[in-house]
């Protein structure tokens, strides 16, 4: 079965300082990957996903992430935070044997020091 | 162009209850999604419809059910309410129902089950 693991609850980064989300997954096949991002109040937000070809993939905001297949792993990267990213982050993944439901990480919430 | 909206924002209900939660897809789109995302918790997928039928259902049981009408709008409906359905209920549309397809979420409606 499928299942995603972000191994941090929280993270705390200055403001201006470069951020690194954690996400690994289990799947026997190359998933199709995702990052969202849900702020109080508000829905969830694509950032970027990963279907094939280039593993280093752009997103919305300034966000990137980068699939390693020999890990396991679609972590997300930004070279400088702002305030306004604090937010939680999800990482999901959707697998053709089961109709490409999405299974999520548990969320790492990011928390901006100014 | 409209979003996806829920309604409503809240709701309270006594064990035992049934709860109808509405989902509004943005337009153009067929498939709708629903989720269950519990406190501190990544979204579950609850099950998804396509054109007014059930296309896909997660590990929920049957007194969680759903409809989707020929606007492609949608409701969840649950029975029999217990305490560990309390939860923000995710709703999520899409042209489509294959993985490539990205779902757009609406705000959500916050159940508490008391």
């Amino acid at each position: 079965a499928q299942s995603v693991t972000q191994p941090d609850i929280h993270i705390t980064v200055s403001e201006g300082a470069s951020l690194e989300l954690r996400c690994n997954y289990s799947y026997g096949a190359t998933p199709y990957l995702f990052w969202y991002v849900q702020s109080p109040g508000q829905g969830l937000q694509l950032l970027l996903k990963y279907f094939s070809g280039d593993t280093l993939v752009q997103g919305i905001k300034g966000f990137e992430a980068e699939f390693k297949r020999s890990q396991s792993s679609f972590n997300l990267r930004k070279p400088s935070v702002h305030w306004s990213d604090a937010a939680e982050y999800f990482c999901a993944v959707g697998a053709m044997d089961s109709n490409y439901q999405l299974i999520w990480g548990a969320g790492t919430k990011l928390i901006i020091k100014p | 162009e409209t979003g996806v909206t829920q309604s409503p924002t809240h709701l309270i209900k006594t064990r035992g209850q049934q709860v109808t939660l509405r989902c509004s897809s943005q337009s153009g789109h067929n498939t709708v999604s629903w989720y269950q995302q519990a406190l501190g918790q990544g979204p579950q997928f609850i099950f998804q419809y396509y054109r007014e039928e059930e296309n896909g259902r997660g590990n929920f049981p049957p007194r969680f059910s759903g409809l989707q009408f020929p606007n492609y709008s949608s409701e969840l409906n649950v029975n029999a309410l217990e305490l560990d359905d309390s939860a923000l209920y995710l709703c999520a549309s899409s042209l489509g129902t294959g993985g490539t397809y990205e779902q757009y979420f609406g705000p959500g409606t916050r159940l508490t089950v008391t």
